[in-house]
């Protein structure tokens, strides 16, 4: 049963770049959600998808964007990087409502020089 | 004040020990209550999710929630090396988001 894999595992860009993260939901999942991870945090939520639909969405500026596919996998866009931006990015996959847990993937790790 | 609180540790313990985390939370619409483990350079592993006050185990680990007093608490008995990582407290209030608490460190020495 395979869990949620997250690609690419590592990824370095500059200020001012854009980037696309891609995450494949655990089996049977529906829903994925995407977080932020600081070094020495805990994970911080930018937005969730169902259906195709962002349900809800953090304290994240509208250079976080997502999609989510047919087949529920999903992809996270951040335009205009800023030094900040350089975290670990998680996804979490869970199946229909709020009352289930989330799933996570072992994350990409984003730094900006 | 934070919504949640959490001891970032690090905590040393020897092999064997009994460990206790802990985290406070402020928001009394809280009503799902998790813990994560995460190892180095891995994503978060569910170890514990519950709704209800009370205790919950699963092999060596129990969760108790005290609701009332909006603490929840994750032990940990016979404590191996393996267990080593960074544990995450984390809640939600019927809404799709988790909140996490920052992660406590813990090193259980051999």
């Amino acid at each position: 049963d395979a869990g949620v894999t997250q690609s690419p595992t590592h990824l370095i860009k500059t200020r001012g770049q854009q980037v696309t993260l891609r995450c494949s939901p655990k089996s049977g999942h529906d829903t994925v959600s995407w977080y932020q991870q600081a070094l020495g945090q805990g994970p911080q939520f930018i937005f969730q998808y169902y259906e195709e639909e962002e349900r809800q969405r953090g304290n994240f500026p509208d250079r976080f964007s997502g999609h989510q596919f047919p087949n529920y996998s999903s992809e996270l866009n951040v335009n205009a990087l800023l030094l900040g931006d350089s975290a670990l990015y998680l996804c979490a996959s869970s199946f229909g409502d709020m009352g289930q847990p989330q799933h996570f993937g072992d994350g990409t790790r984003l730094s900006i020089l | 004040q934070k919504e949640v609180e959490q001891d970032p540790g690090p905590l040393s313990v020897p092999e064997g020990a009994i460990v206790s985390l802990n985290c406070t939370y402020s928001n009394s619409a809280f009503q799902y209550f998790m813990w994560y483990r995460q190892y180095s350079r891995k994503g978060p592993e569910l170890l514990m999710y519950t709704y209800s006050s009370g205790n919950k185990e699963d092999g060596r680990f129990t969760a108790q929630v005290d609701k009332s007093s909006k603490y929840i608490s994750l032990f940990i008995r016979d404590s191996q090396p393996s267990d080593s990582a960074t544990y995450l407290c984390a809640y939600h209030s019927g809404t799709y988001k988790y909140i996490f608490g920052t992660g406590t460190r813990l090193k259980v020495l051999a």
